[in-house]
């Protein structure tokens, strides 16, 4: 079965601090994604990669960045925290394009 | 924008009911469609595709797609407490797009 991991269950950090999100997949899928979920909104993209080092905005780039240096794995990045950014994070993996997606168990980011 | 509407409920039904959810989409030219069911506080989990019209069976799940009509729908048989969950539909474009475009999701309480 496929894996996705995500480095943390649940983070507390402060406003102003830079956050680094990890999720590394073990199936050699060519597409990663990072959502946030909040309630009342769904899932909201938030970056996609199709290839290493390549990336593309999704639906609220806003305030985030990413990297992908490897295959496996696809990192987010809150430059500077903020309240509004305390949110479920989910990590997501699909093997080509119209393939399902595997989701990571998310991370829960409390920003105080 | 590509859109995937949802009625987001609760959709209450009694255990050993059918649940009927469904999803309608914009982009007409969309091939691949996908339920995910997910618990609370759990991250989605896909439990049915379907590509071509028509219905698509697996255990008491059932997925059932008009391309004309534009929705997509899951049957629920025999409906278990155990099914209680938000069901997301997820719709991928046409075009070659990578992203797939979620609904906001549907909430089913299976009741006792």
């Amino acid at each position: 079965d496929v894996k996705v991991t995500q480095s943390s269950r649940y983070l507390v950090k402060r406003t102003g601090e830079k956050v680094f999100l990890e999720c590394v997949q073990d199936m050699d899928h060519e597409n990663m994604f990072w959502y946030r979920q909040d309630p009342g909104l769904g899932l909201r993209l938030i970056y996609f990669s199709y290839d290493v080092k390549m990336k593309e905005k999704g639906d609220i780039p806003e305030g985030y960045s990413v990297s992908r240096e490897k295959k496996e794995r696809f990192s987010l990045i809150l430059e500077s925290a903020s309240t509004n950014q305390t949110s479920m994070y989910l990590c997501a993996s699909s093997l080509t394009i119209n393939e399902k997606l595997f989701f990571g168990s998310g991370t829960q980011l409390s920003v105080l | 924008q590509k859109e995937v509407e949802q009625n987001s409920g609760p959709l209450s039904v009694p255990e050993g009911a059918i649940a009927s959810l469904n999803c309608t989409y914009s982009d007409r030219g969309s091939q691949s469609f996908f339920w995910y069911r997910q618990y609370s506080g759990k991250s989605p989990e896909l439990i049915m595709s379907i590509y071509s019209n028509g219905d698509k069976e697996d255990g008491r799940f059932t997925a059932q797609l008009n391309k004309a009509s534009q929705y997509v729908s899951l049957l629920i048989r025999d409906s278990q407490p155990s099914d209680s969950a938000t069901y997301l539909c997820a719709v991928h474009p046409s075009g070659g797009s990578y992203i797939p475009t979620f609904g906001r999701g549907t909430s089913l309480i299976v009741h006792p």
